[in-house]
């Protein structure tokens, strides 16, 4: 159980393009997706916090308007990077929680990423 | 000082040896534990979680919580190549807004045959 679909798993484009991502949460419900970045050799970084039926809580320093988070459903979230450009170039990966019990305690379930490359 | 800190390594380790992963985290009120495996260019599998103070065993996998001396353990027994991969220590806490994951920089381990 607990599996996350992420789609597509890489993306090769031009600069300007917009490219969207899908997260989904195949057998469970998750009112909480998490969007992360991923730079080589680095650690996750938490780009933001996407909520059903709300507005994306965004970390500090990540622009709203230049990646756009819905979670229309709850098995569903987007980021859309809008206009990229070569350094929005990335490994992106989303998680999902599964909605049961104290929150708190429920892990986080990854998709297997999307590799974004902007040329 | 860094909310979650882990030795970047790499651990070396022999085949059938035991790897032994350390955590740090600062917020005494971290609540939730967990150990996630990442091959290179693959995203992050949970491994284990682990609540309350003690020992949690799931296989060749034990996970030791001190919240005390506020430090998460990993031990991987019998190390096998397959298990050559980086190894992500992460916290939540209640002061993290949304129930959010602190993640640890990373321990890079390696497993030689």
């Amino acid at each position: 159980g607990a599996v996350v679909s992420q789609h597509p798993s890489r993306v090769i484009c031009k600069s300007g393009t917009s490219v969207k991502i899908e997260c989904r949460s195949l057998d469970f419900q998750a009112t909480t997706m998490f969007w992360y970045r991923q730079f080589p050799k680095q650690s996750l970084m938490l780009m933001a916090t996407s909520n059903e039926g709300s507005k994306a809580t965004y970390e500090q320093g990540v622009e709203k308007d230049k990646f756009l988070i819905n979670h229309a459903s709850l098995t569903l979230s987007t980021l859309t990077v809008t206009s990229a450009h070569p350094e929005d170039s990335s490994f992106y990966i989303c998680s999902a929680r599964v909605d049961r019990g104290q929150l708190n305690n429920q892990p986080q379930h990854f998709g297997d990423g999307t590799r974004l490359s902007i040329l | 000082q860094k909310e979650v800190e882990q030795n970047s390594g790499p651990l070396s380790v022999p085949e059938g040896a035991i790897a032994s992963l350390n955590c740090t985290y600062s917020d005494r009120g971290s609540q939730s534990f967990f150990w996630y495996r990442q091959y290179s260019g693959k995203s992050p599998e949970l491994i284990m979680s682990i609540y309350s103070n003690g020992d949690k065993e799931d296989g060749r996998f034990t996970a030791q919580l001190n919240k005390a001396s506020q430090y998460v353990s990993l031990l991987i027994r019998d190390s096998q190549p397959s298990d050559s991969a980086t190894y992500l220590c992460a916290v939540t806490t209640i002061k993290a807004a949304g129930n959010k994951l602190t993640f640890g920089g990373g321990t890079r381990v390696l497993v030689k045959p």
